[in-house]
């Protein structure tokens, strides 16, 4: 069974870092590609930033390039998502997603954890 | 970007009947659409890949058509259980990007 488990979300103040983690097990982790999506209270998804299996790959929406880093420890079947300098606007649930396949669409999500950035 | 454009906001409609929702892309994507469904608290689950595949364990009622700009997800006999937002999304181009969502509620 595939499950991705996020962690890692807090209420951090303006400017602050945060990292968040998924926890992937149930599939071959290292041939996906991985993604974030987030989701602002009350409003639609939006995707944050993908990688491809081996890591030779990476993708982001342009309003957290500079702030924001995707990784994954394929040993580890893991991703992670280093968000620094964060922002008022980037309070929302944060998804950690699979590819269905080699292709990007998102087949498994995670339950999500909450990033609140408030003073 | 591309953008996706989701009409009706909201579909008020009855169990039984027939919800057709649409999504328009800002330029041509081809075929490189897919559709969720999100009920509240919960992550979403992938319907419909590559604009009319349904994706694994989907029921028959829910299906997906178009191409290029024009996207349509039709559920043909509303269950109890349908009653949720619905997500269209391209793969066509970088950055990845979403629709805002419809809404169907209980009428």
């Amino acid at each position: 069974e595939v499950q991705l488990v996020e962690s890692g979300g807090d209420l951090v103040q303006p400017g602050g870092s945060l990292r968040l983690s998924c926890a992937a097990s149930g599939f071959t982790f290292t041939i996906y590609w991985m993604s974030w999506i987030r989701q602002a209270p009350g409003k639609g998804l939006e995707w944050v930033a993908s990688m491809k299996g081996d890591g030779s790959e990476k993708y982001y929406v342009d309003s957290v390039k500079g702030r924001f880093t995707i990784s994954r420890d394929n040993a580890k079947n893991s991703l992670y998502l280093q968000m620094n300098g964060l922002r008022a606007e980037d309070t929302a649930v944060y998804f950690c997603a699979k590819s269905y396949g080699d292709i990007i669409y998102f087949d498994y999500w995670g339950q999500g954890t909450v990033v609140t950035v408030s003073s | 970007e591309i953008v996706l454009t989701q009409s009706p906001a909201t579909l008020s409609l009855s169990p039984g009947e027939r919800a057709t929702l649409s999504c328009r892309a800002s330029q041509s994507i081809s075929s490189y659409l897919a559709w969720y469904q999100q009920k509240p608290g919960q992550a979403p689950r992938l319907l419909i890949y590559d604009a009319s595949n349904r994706a694994t364990g989907i029921p028959a009622r829910f299906s997906g058509s178009g191409s290029g700009v024009d996207f349509t997800l039709t559920i043909s006999s509303l269950e109890p259980e349908d009653f949720a937002v619905y997500h269209c999304q391209q793969r066509s181009k970088w950055p990845v990007t979403f629709g805002g969502g419809t809404k169907v509620e209980i009428k």
